[in-house]
């Protein structure tokens, strides 16, 4: 089973809209929360991650927002563009878990002009 | 530059024929880990290394071997590949000093087998 679970699968946002991914995880043993942007063709690349003694964490356009009792965090970007069309992965560590990075399923965002 | 090379980036083949995918990064990182892309389910990891001469199973080592002869090198290896290893192939590498973090991906390599 998914250990982080991640939606939408695809997401649609028009220029200069608000783009918004969901992910949520169950195992209270995860203590960093990257997300991962890979454009077609390319590998991941790290865009932005949170330590969860912090609820908000906020670059340029991409702030995650981190809710630890509900054991969710989202990705939000702001003032989308064309550009920022890409798959983008949320992923889990665990402490003690020698960097193995635990990925969510992917979502694939078009920003259309 | 810094950067983590994978080769090939394309490769079809067939059934049972053994092949190789190099993975080398230039950035003195002690760790090394391959990624399997399949939609719907991200990437999952096969095998890490820690230094080298130090590999363990990810979540699906299964059909897969490596080895971590040198510390930049970190190859994938399909003893007798299957279809359902069809897949896209991501070589990452980050330093142990930073758990988590800067995980540097490859590239891909997209493999079919038929």
């Amino acid at each position: 089973q998914q250990q982080v679970k991640q939606s939408p699968q695809s997401l649609i946002v028009q220029k200069g809209g608000i783009s918004i991914i969901n992910c949520a995880y169950e195992n209270t043993a995860f203590d960093y929360f990257p997300w991962y942007q890979q454009f077609p063709g390319k590998g991941p690349a790290l865009l932005i991650a949170i330590r969860p003694d912090v609820s908000e964490k906020k670059e340029g356009r991409f702030t995650i927002s981190f809710n630890k009792s509900a054991k969710q965090f989202s990705l939000h970007i702001m003032d989308s563009q064309p550009g920022d069309s890409a798959t983008y992965f949320c992923a889990a560590t665990q402490k003690g878990g020698y960097n193995k990075l635990i990925f969510g399923a992917g979502t694939r965002l078009a920003v259309h002009p | 530059e810094a950067q983590v090379t994978q080769n090939p980036r394309y490769l079809i083949t067939v059934t049972g024929k053994k092949l190789t995918v190099t993975c080398s990064q230039n950035m003195n990182h002690e760790y090394m880990s391959w990624y399997r892309q399949d939609p719907g389910l991200g990437l999952r990891q096969i095998y890490y290394s820690m230094n080298v001469e130090v590999t363990d199973k990810g979540d699906v080592p299964e059909g897969y071997k490596v080895s971590r002869k040198e510390k930049r090198n970190f190859p994938l290896i399909l003893e007798s590949p299957s279809p359902n290893q069809t897949s896209l192939y991501f070589c990452a590498s980050s330093l142990m000093s930073k758990p988590g973090l800067e995980q540097f991906f490859g590239p891909g390599t997209r493999l079919t087998v038929l």
